[in-house]
């Protein structure tokens, strides 16, 4: 079946580092996606990793992709108070659409 | 360039009514997804259309419709409203059917009373 799971909160402080973690269970997923939530709004596209990737940058964000675990992983660098959201973990389903499976969402607050 | 837009952005309703609710894709978009987002929760599939034909459906009652028109908006209509149908409706728009980016639009928050 498909299924995504991600930890329900995290609390950090102003500047440091925040790793949020997802785990999914569909091998045939060739995107995986970071998606951020603020309050009474719509979903913003962070980032994505192409499945035969390890590793991607972009500024303060690191994607990290362990296949053989599929395990996910959103490491967001000098956290700060505008980065506090929910942040979603998201697969393609796979075959022939752009169906995408979402976890339930980890929510980030950064304190000042 | 504008992002996806939906509308409205709030809508209540009766229990039993049946609501319509609309989507513009970015420009050069040829797909439009519907997902429903309940309190709490990560956003369920609902639809998938790509160039006016249904491409994907999610697990949701036959009250859910959809369609897409020759210029690529999407309405998404729902009958004989619950109260469990309130949620946010998200709409994404993506360049191609499958295995793309998908962008979101800001979602009607819908209130079934």
């Amino acid at each position: 079946g498909e299924d995504v799971e991600q930890s329900l909160f995290l609390s950090v402080r102003e500047g440091d580092s925040s790793v949020i973690n997802c785990t999914y269970t569909d091998s045939s997923s060739t995107y995986l996606y970071w998606y951020k939530q603020e309050p009474g709004a719509g979903l913003q596209l962070l980032t994505y990793i192409f499945s035969n990737m390890d590793m991607k940058q972009d500024q303060r964000l690191t994607v990290l992709l362990n296949k053989k675990d599929k395990h996910l992983s959103l490491r967001i660098a000098d956290t700060q108070t505008g980065d506090s959201a929910i942040y979603f973990c998201a697969s393609i389903y796979g075959g022939a659409t752009n169906k995408l499976i979402f976890g339930t969402g980890t929510l980030l607050a950064v304190q000042p | 360039d504008a992002g996806v837009t939906q509308s409205p952005t709030h809508l209540i309703k009766t229990r039993g009514q049946q609501v319509t609710l609309r989507c513009s894709p970015i420009s050069g978009h040829k797909s439009v997804s519907w997902y429903q987002q309940v309190l709490g929760q990560g956003p369920q599939f609902i639809f998938q259309y790509y160039e006016k034909e249904e491409r994907g459906r999610g697990n949701f009652p036959d009250r859910f419709s959809a369609r897409q028109f020759p210029n690529y908006s999407s309405e998404l209509n729902v009958n004989a409203l619950l109260l469990g149908d309130s949620a946010l409706y998200l709409c994404a728009s993506s360049l191609v059917a499958a295995n793309t980016e998908a962008f979101f639009g800001q979602g009607t928050r819908l209130t079934v009373v």
